[in-house]
């Protein structure tokens, strides 16, 4: 059964960091392109970046919104996936979940429960 | 960026009704994708590859459409599917989304 398991969120003031965590099972983690994916409360899901798999590099890919700030690396030793966020905002307080990639014609499988990031003074 | 134009924003349905939800893409796209999401869950693929109930999904959903123009379809409305349902786009980055409708059982 593939399963995601995000950590991690909380309060941070403006400005501040804070590093997520996804641990994943159930499958191959090298084999997959691991995606970050956030929804402010009460609105429609933004795709922040991804990590191909091992076919191709582990390079990252990020959204233009979050480029710069967010950075996004797995530990295929431990079937762990990551975000770091810097300088965070008030508009980056959102629910964040981590999802599995699939297909040429790209798509989410497998999506965590999520985890809250409250960015706040 | 492609933008993901659902429409309706809510709607609510009967018990037994038929209800179709549009997705229009700004830009033509292979295909389309729809979640699910339930209140306080996450969302959950539903129809992949603009046709394609994911494994679970009941056969009263379908999808179809092409280009810049998708739907989503109930052929009997049930209690169970009340929930937003929102649109992905595959095909190019940044990946997107619609801004989802919510559906409501009467």
């Amino acid at each position: 059964e593939v399963k995601l398991l995000e950590s991690g969120g909380g309060l941070v003031q403006p400005g501040g960091s804070m590093r997520l965590s996804c641990a994943a099972s159930g499958f191959t983690f090298t084999d997959f392109y691991m995606n970050w994916i956030r929804q402010p409360a009460g609105k429609a899901p933004e795709w922040l970046g991804f990590i191909r798999n091992k076919a191709n590099g582990y390079t990252t890919e990020y959204n233009p919104s979050v480029k710069g700030r967010f950075t996004i690396s797995r530990d295929n030793t431990q079937n762990m996936l990551y975000l770091q966020m810097n300088t965070l905002r008030a508009e980056d307080t959102a629910t964040y979940y981590c999802a599995r990639g699939v297909g040429y014609n790209y798509y989410f499988d497998y999506w965590g429960q999520g985890v809250m990031v409250t960015v706040s003074s | 960026e492609i933008v993901l134009t659902q429409s309706p924003n809510t709607m609510a349905a009967s018990p037994g009704e038929k209800v179709t939800i549009t997705c229009r893409a700004s830009s033509s796209v292979s295909y389309m994708y729809w979640y699910q999401q339930m209140s306080d869950a996450s969302p959950k693929l539903w129809i992949y590859d603009t046709s394609k109930l994911a494994s679970g999904v009941p056969d009263r959903f379908s999808g179809s459409g092409s280009g810049t123009s998708y739907s989503l379809t109930i052929n009997t409305m049930e209690a169970e599917d009340a929930a937003t349902y929102y649109c992905q786009q595959c095909c190019s980055t940044p990946f997107t989304f619609g801004s989802g409708t919510k559906l409501e059982i009467k």
